[in-house]
């Protein structure tokens, strides 16, 4: 079965520290999509990262990066020098290709960060 | 295009009412998805919609919940007979099809209250 776990239910930091988002996926397929949403208090979704199964080249955006290692079926998320406005609940979400692309997402149970000031 | 557009924000209803909720998505998006998500949880799927054509419902989707999407631009989820454990909040969502592994655009969702 396909799955996503995200462990950390809450973590609070103090501006300006650095902070990493766990997920771990599970699926028997070898072509799959891993992204990460943002659930800011206003209820929408915000599209962060996409990454698919073969490309497991870390990426950074900014004072986001993300690093996938297929070994430990890991996709995690750092945000360096966190800021107030990065609290939200963060999702890390799961799609298959195989069977066909039906864009549908599996998520995680989500991890709320509150970054103080 | 202002993005994927949900009415109402809040909808408080008396057990056993019914309801309907409305999604547009972005005008060039041919897919539509419908999610539940429930405090503390991820947003699980509930059906999506390929131009007029709904492709999947999920298990979640019981007899009392239907949705449509007549002539594949805005859609309509509606429940029946309102349970208690309908409250959540309902997200909508659109890509396009070519699109779809690059991430929706998501709406900012219907918050349900069954009292």
């Amino acid at each position: 079965a396909q799955k996503v776990t995200q462990a950390q239910t809450e973590i609070s930091v103090v501006e300006k520290e650095d902070v990493t988002l766990d997920c771990v996926y599970e699926t028997r397929d070898t072509t799959y999509y891993l992204f990460w949403y943002k659930q800011p208090p206003s209820g929408e979704l915000v599209f962060l990262i996409r990454r698919n199964s073969f490309d497991e080249q870390n990426e950074i955006s900014g004072r986001y990066s993300w690093n996938f290692q297929k070994s430990t079926s890991s996709f995690n998320f750092t945000i360096t020098a966190s800021q107030v406005v990065d609290s939200a609940v963060y999702f890390c979400a799961l799609s298959e290709v195989v069977g066909g692309n039906t864009g549908k997402l599996i998520f995680g149970q989500g991890t709320t960060l509150q970054v103080k000031p | 295009d202002t993005g994927v557009s949900q009415n109402p924000r809040h909808k408080i209803t008396k057990r056993g009412q019914n309801v309907t909720f409305r999604c547009d998505p972005i005008s060039e998006h041919n897919r539509l998805y419908w999610y539940r998500q429930t405090l503390g949880q991820g947003p699980e799927f509930l059906t999506y919609f390929q131009n007029e054509a709904q492709l999947e419902k999920s298990r979640l989707l019981s007899d009392r919940f239907s949705a449509e999407r007549p002539k594949g631009s805005f859609s309509t989820l509606e429940i029946q007979r309102t349970e208690q454990g309908d409250s959540a909040m309902y997200l909508c969502a659109s890509s396009d099809r070519d699109r779809v592994d690059y991430g929706y655009t998501f709406g900012s969702g219907t918050r349900l209250t069954v009292v």
